[in-house]
């Protein structure tokens, strides 16, 4: 199984909201992170998390929280966001000493009203 | 400069042509190079991954990675209108823990 899932698959949500995005994988990676995607962009990497601890933020503004409950979970909590980070967000994993093959999930759509 | 260039196209072919997509990368200590192809609307999935240099075919593709160069390369032979899609060049850079990503080629098969 080289599934990584993310719910929902599409979001719309205003500026005074909170909302979360959630990210599950099963192949026993110990590595998992955060994308955005604007369109026609390539992805841009938010956050890593490395045996469930935070490990890389790319100065990512405080409205996005990320969270990693257990190894085969991941979180982003929303609030307050703008409309500019109306986008698509992607997680994937991959296996620690493997960082350079990452199984990408189908992503969120986000839109910011 | 960017760390990696990517051709953006977009580029049309017709069915059963063989596409060559391009990328070039300015750091020569990047060792890890990989492919992904993204349908609209969807995450990337890897298709191909290579280190160092040399060839590397699956199927219908093939990666091609000339490190004297800084070149990238992959092939995609007797293409199908399933292939259309964007395709992101990509490398690992080790010192960052980080993918750096081309900006991506949209590749149109024509039946």
């Amino acid at each position: 199984d080289t599934e990584v899932t993310q719910t929902p698959k599409h979001l719309v949500m205003g500026m005074t909201n909170k909302k979360s995005l959630k990210c599950e994988q099963h192949m026993g990676h110990r590595a998992m992170y955060w994308y955005k995607q604007k369109a026609k962009k390539p992805p841009e990497l938010m956050f890593v998390y490395s045996y469930e601890k935070l490990s890389i933020n790319e100065s990512v503004p405080s409205r996005f929280s990320p969270e990693c409950p257990n190894s085969s979970l991941l979180n982003l909590h929303l609030h307050a966001l703008q409309p500019e980070d109306s986008a698509l967000y992607l997680c994937a994993s991959s296996q620690l000493g493997a960082q350079e093959t990452q199984y990408f999930g189908p992503g969120t759509r986000l839109l910011v009203l | 400069q960017k760390e990696v260039e990517q051709d953006p196209g977009p580029l049309s072919v017709p069915e059963g042509a063989i596409v060559s997509l391009n990328c070039t990368y300015s750091n020569s200590a990047f060792q890890y190079f990989m492919w992904y192809r993204q349908y609209s609307r969807k995450g990337p999935e890897l298709l191909m991954y290579t280190y160092s240099s040399g060839n590397k075919e699956d199927g219908r593709f093939t990666a091609q990675v000339d490190k004297s160069s800084k070149y990238i390369s992959l092939f995609i032979r007797d293409s199908q209108p399933s292939d259309s899609a964007t395709y992101l060049c990509a490398t690992f850079y080790s010192s960052a823990s980080k993918i750096i990503f081309g900006s991506g080629t949209r590749l149109s098969i024509r039946p």
